[in-house]
């Protein structure tokens, strides 16, 4: 987990509430990608980056948006949070053609 | 969305057993990973898979790419108290430029019993 920092680790928030999720790495990697990990459903990807400035979908973005204004930072936004959304964040970075991927240590969200 | 089935789901082992589990996709995969998640802690990689047919090792850990490229294995040997966790497989396809990220099992949780 090493040059991955996920803040806050733990938030618990109202329903419609909003609230933004910071990954920010040291490793100066090109590709920042944001998952959510649920019982019995893996890690599923939400947004992904390929590089500063650049953003994509995964395979679940609704009720979630995303900003790569500067390399080392990818932050996953909620808008309006909905207890759908209550899970274990995780952000994760590699580079082009490695295959390696780094995690941070997560982000429990609670909506209530 | 697209997402790997893994089994077994969980596994209740004593210390000392060989533990073995499994991926399957129905899409074909150039690398296959296999990482271990630890409680409260981000996935850890465990073995990379390269080449359709490899077989590496990784001290007591054993993991194979599938021929058909659909799927991989994992083996655990004399499992030690520290093996538990969540095991998971992913894939990736990165056939092309930004093509890496990675598409995940659904886990399997070992647990040892005393």
């Amino acid at each position: 987990n090493a040059g991955v920092t996920q803040t806050p680790k733990f938030r618990v928030l109202k329903t419609g509430q909003s609230m933004t999720l910071l990954c920010a790495q040291d490793m100066n990697h090109e590709y920042m990608y944001w998952y959510r990990q649920d019982p019995g459903m893996g890690l599923r990807l939400i947004h992904y980056s390929v590089g500063e400035g650049t953003t994509a979908k995964g395979e679940v973005p609704d009720g979630y948006n995303v900003s790569r204004l500067k390399k080392q930072n990818f932050l996953l936004g909620l808008e309006s949070a909905a207890p759908s959304q209550t899970s274990v964040y995780f952000c994760a970075i590699n580079r082009p053609g490695n295959t390696e991927a780094f995690f941070g240590q997560g982000t429990r969200l609670t909506v209530v | 969305g697209q997402q790997l089935n893994q089994s077994p789901q969980s596994m209740f082992i004593q210390e000392g057993e060989d533990v073995s589990m499994n991926c399957t996709s129905s899409s074909i995969f150039n690398t296959w990973l296999w990482y271990k998640q630890d409680p409260g802690e981000g996935p850890v990689l465990l073995i990379a898979l390269y080449k359709a047919g490899e077989l590496t090792s990784n001290g007591r850990l054993t993991a194979q790419f599938g021929i058909t490229r659909k799927d991989s294995f994992l083996n655990i040997s004399a499992s030690i108290p520290s093996d538990v966790g969540i095991y998971f497989c992913a894939g990736q396809q990165g056939s092309f430029f930004g093509n890496e990220k990675l598409t995940f099992g659904t886990g399997t949780r070992l647990t040892i019993i005393p």
